[in-house]
């Protein structure tokens, strides 16, 4: 596509359930980012993935926090028992390769309210 | 691992005004550097970055940074001041030893007509 896409644009959730966040990476992009933006804070970086592994897990906030990547391609980040606290803006970045000198290019990020 | 430092949380210019908008970062070698930005409801937009080679170093929109080592520093600046212009603006640090940006808090920019 033109530019990373997720999906949905806002969820609102009750304290408890489960939520899915998808992004779809621009084509031909091997590297896929998330991260996690507060209101009023910097970006907190969560996981990358090179090609379908994630190397390194230890950015996500806790074990109720997990992600994958399928195919190269799309990837989904899951939170499970959702806590008010995780409510933020969750944005998902992709680059060419994976090097700390390679460009992101973002979406427009998933709005997570949860009541 | 490398870090980033936004001294400035909020800064208000007048339109047509120059701006200078301050990043310092922490890292024991060279830094790659970037300069994003963020209007409100969208996603980050590059503006510029350094690798190597010139400090001085020409972004979109009339934007620019320089790099400093001594005071590692990579300040973004514009000369003159659109109302378009009015956004949150994040500095970030890559490293080559690692495959994390490190991202500053923001800087939030209003433009005064």
């Amino acid at each position: 596509g033109a530019g990373v896409s997720q999906s949905p644009s806002n969820k609102v959730t009750e304290k408890g359930k489960d939520v899915e966040l998808r992004c779809d990476p621009i084509s031909g992009h091997t590297a896929l980012y998330w991260y996690r933006q507060s209101l009023g804070q910097g970006l907190e970086f969560l996981i990358y993935f090179q090609g379908n592994s994630a190397p390194d897990k230890s950015g996500l906030p806790s074990d109720r926090f997990s992600a994958e990547r399928t195919g190269g391609s799309v990837s989904t980040l899951t939170i499970q028992r959702t806590q008010q606290e995780d409510s933020a803006v969750y944005l998902c970045a992709s680059s060419l390769e994976v090097g700390g000198g390679d460009t992101q290019y973002f979406g427009p990020g998933t709005r997570l309210t949860v009541l | 691992a490398q870090s980033v430092t936004q001294p400035d949380i909020h800064i208000t210019v007048s339109e047509g005004a120059s701006l200078e908008l301050r990043c310092n970062y922490s890292y024991g070698a060279t830094p790659y550097l970037f300069w994003y930005v963020q209007s409100p409801g969208q996603g980050l937009q590059l503006l510029l970055k350094y690798f190597s080679g010139d400090t001085l170093v020409q972004g979109i929109k009339g934007f620019e940074a320089e790099f400093k080592r001594s005071q590692s520093s990579f300040n973004l600046r514009k000369p003159s001041v659109h109302w378009s212009d009015a956004a949150e603006y994040f500095c970030a640090v890559g490293a080559n030893n690692n495959n994390d940006m490190r991202f500053g808090a923001g800087t939030r920019l209003t433009v005064k007509p």
